[in-house]
């Protein structure tokens, strides 16, 4: 079974601009989750969508979006980078129907540097 | 609100030794769950065990054990006989089933543990 992939790997921008990172479930699953890893403040819930719908979304400015599609493949899109967007963006995946208690499934994350 | 401390940043340990990495939570509800997850060097992290708030039961799977104390909001985790393949930063997690969904996580900032031969 293939796990959770994003594209692109690696990604460098400036100030300014906007950046589009994708995300592939686990075949079979329905929800995913967007997390951003920063030294300074960790790892963070940015948004979860289930079933094309946005389910949850945590504490970040509106530049952060998401979206999803019929085949729950899910993008998230950083417009007017600024260089504290530096980070690297982890994709979760999990079946997500009902109120979903089982464990994520992480893909390996898009590093992203703004310069 | 919910938070997680890990108050271990790094931790070196010999081949062979024990070692338990601490997780302390704090959350208004009464019921959540608890998770730890292992991130290698490669990025993505690896669930290792999920706890609902109901299961005070400690549980051992293999090498790995996890101490799990409502009455001190402490969930700790024991690598027995360590090797050198269990080197990663590791992470306590909370969920709060009140957020809709188990997907949102607070995580704690890890623990990252080297074992060195």
């Amino acid at each position: 079974k293939a796990g959770v992939t994003q594209t692109p790997r690696y990604l460098i921008k400036t100030r300014g601009q906007q950046v589009t990172l994708s995300c592939s479930p686990i075949s079979g699953h329905r929800s995913v989750s967007w997390y951003q890893q920063t030294p300074g403040q960790g790892l963070q819930f940015l948004f979860e969508y289930f079933s094309e719908t946005q389910r949850n979304k945590g504490n970040f400015p509106g530049r952060f979006s998401g979206r999803q599609f019929s085949n729950s493949r899910s993008e998230m899109n950083v417009s007017t980078l600024e260089l504290g967007d530096s980070a690297l963006y982890l994709c979760a995946s999990s079946p997500g129907a009902g109120l979903n208690t089982g464990e994520l499934f992480f893909g390996e994350g898009s590093r992203l540097t703004v310069l | 609100a919910q938070k997680v401390t890990q108050a271990q940043t790094e931790i070196s340990v010999v081949e062979k030794e024990d070692v338990t990495l601490d997780c302390v939570y704090e959350t208004r509800d009464t019921t959540y769950y608890l998770f730890w997850y292992k991130q290698p060097p490669s990025g993505e992290l690896v669930f290792l065990i999920r706890r609902n708030s109901f299961d005070e039961q400690n549980e051992i799977s293999g090498r790995y054990s996890w101490n799990f104390q409502k009455s001190t909001s402490s969930f700790n985790f024991t690598i027995t006989a360590s090797q050198v393949v269990d080197s990663a930063v590791y992470f306590c997690a909370l969920s709060e089933v009140n957020t809709g969904t188990a997907s949102k996580l607070t995580f704690g900032t890890g623990t990252r543990l080297q074992v060195t031969l």
